[in-house]
């Protein structure tokens, strides 16, 4: 059965400041994703990872997925108080397209 | 891009009565639509796997018989909850994927809130 585990579960950190999230997964998969949920609202895709060693940036977020070491991370760049919100990310195991999803990691920015 | 919607987005009902919800793809045929269930402060769970004119295959520990899930067109799937309690109070997100913009990517509903007293 594959297990999706995060860290950390909530991350308080000041604006400006560099942070990074990790997303550990117990069997094989090529595909990982990262997703954002604003309290009360639904998800909103930032990242598909699709192969090992692939890096993907969007503003002060970036990506990576090592498969060997069944390692995603999601690092933060000179935080802003608009990137509270609760990440998470997601596997899909094998060949499926089903998404088993890690806890989640609840981040506020402070001022 | 890719647009799903639901509906209701949120519904409150009695203790016994089944709740309807519905997830459809708005700008794309959807081959297959999945249902996941969150409760506050905790992760997605996923519900069920639901393939266009095929029976919902169910995660483990989901009744069958209780989330009845229908997928009748490429732009619609439906999630029944019948005879709902208060401890299926939750988050129902349905996401979908297909069409021309590939299988990798889930596009996300934006959930249904419901509330059983």
């Amino acid at each position: 059965e594959l297990k999706v585990e995060q860290n950390p579960l909530f991350l308080s950190m000041q604006e400006g400041k560099n942070y990074t999230i990790y997303c550990n997964y117990s069997t094989t998969s090529d595909r990982l994703y990262w997703y954002r949920q604003d309290p009360g609202k639904s998800l909103e895709s930032l990242f598909v990872l699709l192969s090992n060693g692939a890096v993907k940036q969007e503003g002060r977020l970036m990506a990576s997925l090592d498969t060997k070491a069944r390692l995603s991370t999601l690092h933060i760049t000179a935080a802003v108080h608009d990137l509270s919100a609760t990440y998470f990310c997601a596997v899909s195991p094998g060949s499926s397209y089903k998404l088993i999803f890690g806890s989640g990691t609840r981040l506020l920015v402070r001022p | 891009g890719a647009v799903v919607s639901q509906h209701p987005s949120r519904v409150i009902c009695k203790s016994g009565t089944s709740v309807k919800i519905e997830c459809r793809s708005l700008d794309f045929q959807a081959t297959t639509m999945f249902w996941y269930r969150q409760f506050p402060k905790q992760s997605l769970m996923l519900m069920a796997t639901s393939n266009e004119g095929s029976k919902a295959t169910y995660e483990q520990g989901v009744e069958k018989d209780k989330f009845l899930i229908n997928h009748a067109s490429l732009t619609l799937s439906t999630l029944t909850v019948t005879s709902a309690h208060p401890e299926d109070s939750s988050f129902y997100i349905c996401s979908a994927t297909g069409g021309g913009f590939g299988t990798d990517t889930q596009y996300f509903g934006p959930g249904t809130r419901l509330t059983v007293l």
